[in-house]
C-alpha cells in the first residue's frame, strides 16, 4: 500500500512568511509524529497525535509552531513568521499505535528560509 | 532525560571488512533501541530493533544494559550497505507515544 506522503517536498520562504507543511499518514494509522532534522543532525521530536488529539507538543521550539490533525488522518504543521533557524527537513511518521509497532517515515519537506 | 550518542560521524571500510557502528544511550527507565537507515535519495526506514532479536541484511545489534550500548555489527560489509545510519531510543513504558530520540547519525561508506 501507499506509504506516508508529505507535501510540498521543497519549500523556500522569505523570513517572516508563514508556511504550512502537510502529512498524509498510512491509512488507518492512529499515531502520527512530526520531527525536525537540521543539517548534520538526527531527527528531533516535535509533536505527537493519537487520532485527532495532540497528546504531546513538548518538542515544538516556539509558539510560532502549530500542528493539527482535525479528522484524525491528515496533519498540517504550520510555522508562522519563519526565521532562518527554522530551515530544516521536517519529517512525518505514522504508526498503528500499538506499543511495539514500527514508525514509518515520509520523505520529508525540506524548508529553506531566506 | 533520554539521550543517544553516536561518537563517530563517518566510517569508511573496504568491501568484505567487518563493520561496527557504535551507539550509547542514556535513559532512566526501560528503553527500546532501534537502528534506522537512510539510503541515498530514500526515506528513513527501520533496519532493526532490539526486541525483535533479528538479523536484517546481515546486521545484528545486541542491547548491553551494563554498558548502555547498542552497537550495530556486520561481519562482511557490502557496497550496498553504504548509507546513513541512525541509532534511536524510545521508552517501553511510554505507551502509544513512542516518540523516538535519535543520535546524530553516522555515514557508512563501503569501498569496492
Amino acid at each position: 500500500g501507499a506509504g506516508v506522503s508529505q507535501s510540498p517536498r521543497y519549500k523556500v520562504a522569505k523570513r517572516g512568511q508563514d508556511v504550512a507543511l502537510r502529512c498524509d499518514p498510512i491509512s488507518g494509522h492512529v499515531s502520527l509524529f512530526w520531527y525536525q532534522q537540521a543539517l548534520g543532525q538526527g531527527p528531533e521530536f516535535l509533536t505527537y497525535f493519537q487520532n485527532e488529539a495532540q497528546l504531546d507538543k513538548s518538542g515544538l521550539p516556539s509558539d510560532r509552531f502549530f500542528a493539527e490533525r482535525p479528522e484524525g488522518s491528515v496533519s498540517t504543521l504550520k510555522i508562522q513568521r519563519t526565521q532562518q533557524e527554522d530551515s530544516a527537513v521536517y519529517l512525518c511518521a505514522s504508526s498503528s499505535g500499538s506499543l511495539t509497532e514500527t514508525q514509518y517515515f515520509g520523505p520529508g519537506t525540506r524548508l529553506l528560509v531566506l | 532525560a533520554q539521550r543517544v550518542t553516536q561518537p563517530e560521524k563517518l566510517l569508511s571500510v573496504f568491501k568484505g571488512a567487518p563493520v561496527e557502528l557504535k551507539c550509547n544511550y542514556s535513559y532512566s527507565g526501560s528503553p527500546e533501541l532501534f537502528w534506522y537507515v537512510q539510503y541515498s535519495r530514500q526515506r528513513l526506514q527501520l533496519l532493526l530493533r532490539h526486541i525483535s532479536r533479528e538479523s536484517i541484511k546481515g546486521f545484528t545489534a545486541d542491547l548491553n544494559k551494563g554498558e548502555t550500548s547498542f552497537h550495530l555489527k556486520k561481519p562482511f560489509a557490502q557496497e550496498e550497505d553504504s548509507a546513513m545510519y541512525y541509532c534511536a531510543l524510545s521508552g517501553l513504558a511510554s505507551g502509544a507515544n513512542s516518540k523516538l530520540t535519535f543520535g546524530k547519525g553516522i555515514t557508512l561508506s563501503v569501498r569496492p
